[in-house]
């Protein structure tokens, strides 16, 4: 089963535009993580936001947390071409001796040239 | 190693055949965790280990499924009697940390399981 949910399930955006997806998830965590995945291929570890924590920031990308509402959101600024795969939030959530990482349904990203 | 490598990339199978994937970890890495990942899906948790300890096989669909890590680096995902429904991308992945929170995850290209 999926921990978390993103929103939208696609997205296409002109290049240069900001893209921002949402994350929603169902119980308490220790932290989020954001993932990219290129058609295919592996993922890619982004940004990880622990749960004390409300924002973060990593050249072009910006991850929020609201653990009140259990969501996440992620902004990747000045769109490029290259920004164009699936975007996947993660979570660890609290339970002692079983920290595992479960991955949400994903964000489908294009960028329009 | 530089990296998770996994293996075979592809595996074709006939129904009702055992098949074996492998993962080799970055080294010193402490966790290692197994996933199944559908085509245009999530990777859904299959199993994860710390060093040899396996705390959670929650994820593993059914008995015929198992996992192992017997030196705490190398393990092997084994499927027997497989399915077709059985069809995926099996991705591995590791991890520094170990215990109290997960970090990072590194993963690796993944074995794509085709069942007949």
């Amino acid at each position: 089963s999926q921990q978390g949910e993103e929103d939208p399930q696609a997205l296409s955006i002109q290049e240069g535009e900001n893209a921002t997806m949402n994350c929603s998830y169902k119980t308490s965590i220790n932290n989020l993580q954001w993932y990219r995945q290129n058609s295919g291929r592996g993922l890619v570890h982004l940004i990880l936001i622990r749960s004390n924590e409300r924002e973060k920031h990593s050249g072009r990308l910006r991850v929020t947390l609201d653990t009140s509402k259990k969501s996440s959101s992620l902004l990747i600024t000045a769109s490029r071409a290259a920004d164009t795969a699936s975007y996947f939030c993660a979570t660890d959530a609290i339970n002692f001796g079983n920290e595992k990482l479960t991955f949400g349904t994903g964000t489908r990203l294009t960028i329009i040239p | 190693g530089a990296g998770v490598s996994q293996s075979p990339r592809y595996k074709v199978t006939k129904r009702g055949q055992d098949v074996t994937l492998r993962c080799d970890p970055i080294s010193s890495h402490a966790t290692l965790y197994w996933y199944q990942q559908a085509l245009g899906q999530g990777p859904e948790f299959l199993t994860y280990f710390n060093y040899e300890a396996q705390p959670d096989k929650s994820g593993l669909p059914s008995d015929r499924f198992s996992a192992e890590r017997p030196e705490g680096s190398i393990s092997t995902l084994t499927i027997q009697r497989t399915e077709q429904r059985d069809s995926a991308m099996y991705r591995c992945a590791s991890s520094l940390l170990a215990g109290g929170t997960t970090g990072e995850l590194f993963f690796g290209e993944g074995s794509r399981l085709t069942v007949l």
